[in-house]
């Protein structure tokens, strides 16, 4: 079973509009990290926050992480047709090795 | 390019088959991660190995086995295949151990179909 849920399931958005997807796990983390995937091909880490962090940001990316409430937010600012793919939220569980991956957000950037 | 392979990049077999699927990790990594992907599981985490032991389970299948090798490439296989067996299989490497903070880096999967 997957111990991240994505919200969104879907989203479509013009170029050069903002992107948030959101991801809501069920235990107690270590870090939350986020993944891009485009269509049928490997995952590429996109950003990692650890549970003592509120909120990270790379380039166009920002990462918030509220562990009261067992969730976290990716925003994509300025989203480019590239930016086109899915998005999923990994976790690692307490003291385990393997990533739990959530659903997925899959995000269509309108040219 | 994550500088994790994988071979080959697509599988084509029947049921009841036996297949090898093949990780090299990114040069200096000494984990190895196997996931699998499918539209009805999502992304699921199969088996991991550190510097040749293995370290963590997930939800792999009897039917399934991996091992890492002395110059830390890895192998799974898959035998007596399923129709739903059919999926990505990902390998994924990080530098150590694997929690608290580790990136893990993905292969470009290996797709298997099984007719």
């Amino acid at each position: 079973s997957q111990q991240g849920e994505e919200d969104p399931q879907a989203l479509s958005i013009q170029e050069g509009e903002n992107a948030t997807m959101n991801c809501s796990y069920k235990t107690s983390i270590n870090n939350l990290q986020w993944y891009r995937q485009n269509s049928g091909r490997g995952l590429v880490h996109l950003i990692l926050i650890r549970s003592n962090e509120r909120e990270k940001h790379s380039g166009r990316l920002r990462v918030t992480l509220d562990t009261s409430k067992k969730s976290s937010s990716l925003l994509i600012t300025a989203s480019r047709a590239a930016d086109t793919a899915s998005y999923f939220c990994a976790t690692d569980a307490d003291s385990s090795y393997k990533l739990i991956f959530g659903s997925g957000t899959r995000l269509l950037v309108r040219p | 390019d994550s500088g994790v392979t994988q071979t080959p990049k697509h599988l084509i077999t029947a049921t009841g088959q036996r297949v090898t699927l093949r990780c090299s990790p990114r040069s200096g990594d000494l984990s190895v991660y196997w996931y699998q992907q499918s539209l009805d599981q999502g992304l699921q985490f199969l088996i991991q190995y550190y510097n040749g032991e293995e370290r963590a389970k997930g939800n792999i299948l009897e039917r399934f086995s991996a091992q890492q090798f002395p110059d830390l490439h890895s192998e799974l296989n898959l035998s007596s295949l399923e129709l739903g067996d059919s999926a990505l299989y990902f390998c994924a490497s990080s530098v150590e151990v694997g929690w608290g903070g580790e990136t893990q880096y993905f292969g470009p999967g290996t797709r298997l179909l099984v007719l």
